[in-house]
């Protein structure tokens, strides 16, 4: 059965340029969460959707981020201009409710790990 | 003040050796709680529930101290294995609030 799918694993682009992360969560899961990882900050939820619709976005940074999830299978972030700050890993992960008592646990991608230079 | 705090680490143990962990919560209206294990470079993975009563599985004890605000994980007989981040988390009204994870080392 396959898991949460993120592409691309690695990206290394130049400040001010787009970046695209993409995810595909696991079949029947009808809630997508976008977290970021650093050192410092831990792992910080920036936006999740249930059943297609953003719920919660207030963990997006500002309007340089912004995430759609288009269909069931499908999400996307981007991030407009990057900038070096914004290196970081970027999860995705989703789940049958939102992960909580009763619901299924939150299973995650394989992350990508951006870097701005 | 930070909604889950945790100790960050490391913990250096040597193999069979009992360690606790404990993780202090903000949001006294939490409603779930649970333990998420990160291996170096990989992503987080669940590694148990934590319920009011306390719950065993295995080698690992997770408790929950409502009163106090705090949960806590005993891992015993330490394998090298055990070496990885683990993640406290926290269900307040709709979302997981993930700690920063303590780092625990264990050494042959």
């Amino acid at each position: 059965d396959a898991g949460v799918i993120q592409s691309p694993r690695h990206e290394v682009t130049e400040m001010g340029q787009e970046v695209t992360l993409r995810c595909k969560p696991i079949s029947g899961h009808n809630s997508l969460f976008w977290y970021r990882q650093t050192m410092m900050r831990g792992l910080e939820l920036l936006i999740y959707f249930n059943n297609n619709v953003p719920i919660d976005d207030s963990g997006m940074p500002e309007d340089r981020f912004s995430a759609k999830m288009p269909n069931a299978s499908f999400s996307t972030l981007k991030i407009q201009p990057s900038e070096p700050r914004d290196s970081a890993v970027y999860f995705c992960a989703s789940s049958h409710g939102l992960g909580g008592l009763g619901d299924s646990p939150l299973h995650f991608g394989n992350g990508t790990r951006l870097t701005v230079t | 003040r930070k909604e889950v705090e945790q100790d960050p680490g490391p913990f250096n143990v040597p193999e069979g050796a009992t360690v606790a962990f404990n993780c202090t919560y903000s949001n006294s209206a939490s409603q779930s709680f649970f333990w998420y294990r990160q291996d170096c470079r990989k992503e987080p993975k669940l590694l148990m529930s934590v319920y009011s009563s306390g719950n065993e599985d295995g080698r690992f004890t997770a408790q929950l101290n409502r009163a106090s605000q705090y949960i806590s994980l005993l891992i015993r007989d330490s394998k090298l294995s055990d070496s990885a981040t683990y993640l406290c988390v926290v269900k307040g009204f709709q979302k997981l609030v993930f700690g920063t994870g303590t780092r625990l080392l264990v050494s042959p």
